[in-house]
């Protein structure tokens, strides 16, 4: 069964600052997708980012940025210029290739406080 | 935009009753997920379908859950009878099979008391 590891519950930034988010996973396939949700207080999972095992550029949006290291199961999301609004839990999340069971196995999370 | 839309946003309910949860996918979508958040578990993958047929429901609680697909505009999760322990958060989320990400619903906050 896929894990999907977040080791910091949680992170703490000055605004503007950048911070990076760390993720490990497990898995014995080649081909698969691995995606960074934000959760705010206000509870709705959001889509901050997507990377597909298959493409080895790491993807990006806006301040946004990933750093995939397949090789070593890892995924960690880089937030640059960080503002007030980025405050939430994050969730780092695998799905395997769409071949059958492929739901989303997440993390526990990382919270992210941003100082002002 | 585009939304899943998930009804009720809260609901408090007396141990036993039966509470029934609602999706209503993004058209066109053809994977439906429920998945649970609490606190000590964070998020469970409960169920979900493709194509409107029930793909994987390992997560869920046979005994008490229950969900199902009556077409391609509702999701349905009911849980029957209700316990304090299945209080929680329940989301439902939408994607297509071929495409990356899935879109998430507001969650139904459940208090079983």
């Amino acid at each position: 069964a896929q894990t999907v590891t977040q080791s910091q519950p949680e992170m703490s930034v000055q605004e503007a600052e950048t911070v990076t988010l760390s993720c490990t996973y497990d898995t014995s396939e080649s081909d698969y997708y691995l995606f960074w949700y934000k959760q705010p207080p206000s509870r709705q999972m959001i889509l901050v980012i997507r990377q597909e095992a298959y493409k080895q550029q790491n993807a990006t949006e806006n301040r946004f940025s990933v750093n995939f290291q397949k090789a070593a199961k890892s995924f960690s999301l880089k937030i640059s210029d960080s503002q007030l609004g980025d405050a939430a839990m994050y969730f780092c999340a695998y799905r395997r290739p769409p071949r059958g069971a492929d739901g989303l196995t997440f993390g526990k999370g990382t919270h992210l406080i941003i100082q002002p | 935009d585009a939304r899943v839309t998930q009804t009720p946003r809260h609901k408090v309910t007396e141990m036993g009753q039966e509470v029934t949860m609602r999706c209503q996918p993004i058209l066109g979508h053809n994977t439906v997920f429920w998945y649970r958040q609490t606190m000590m578990q964070g998020l469970e993958l409960l169920a979900y379908f493709r194509n409107r047929a029930p793909l994987d429901d390992s997560g869920m609680p046979k005994d008490r859950f229950s969900a199902e697909m009556p077409d391609a505009t509702l999701a349905t999760l009911k849980i029957q009878p209700s316990e304090p322990r299945d209080s929680a958060v329940y989301f439902c989320a939408s994607g297509l099979q071929v495409f990356g990400g899935y879109t998430f619903g507001s969650g139904t906050r459940l208090t079983v008391v």
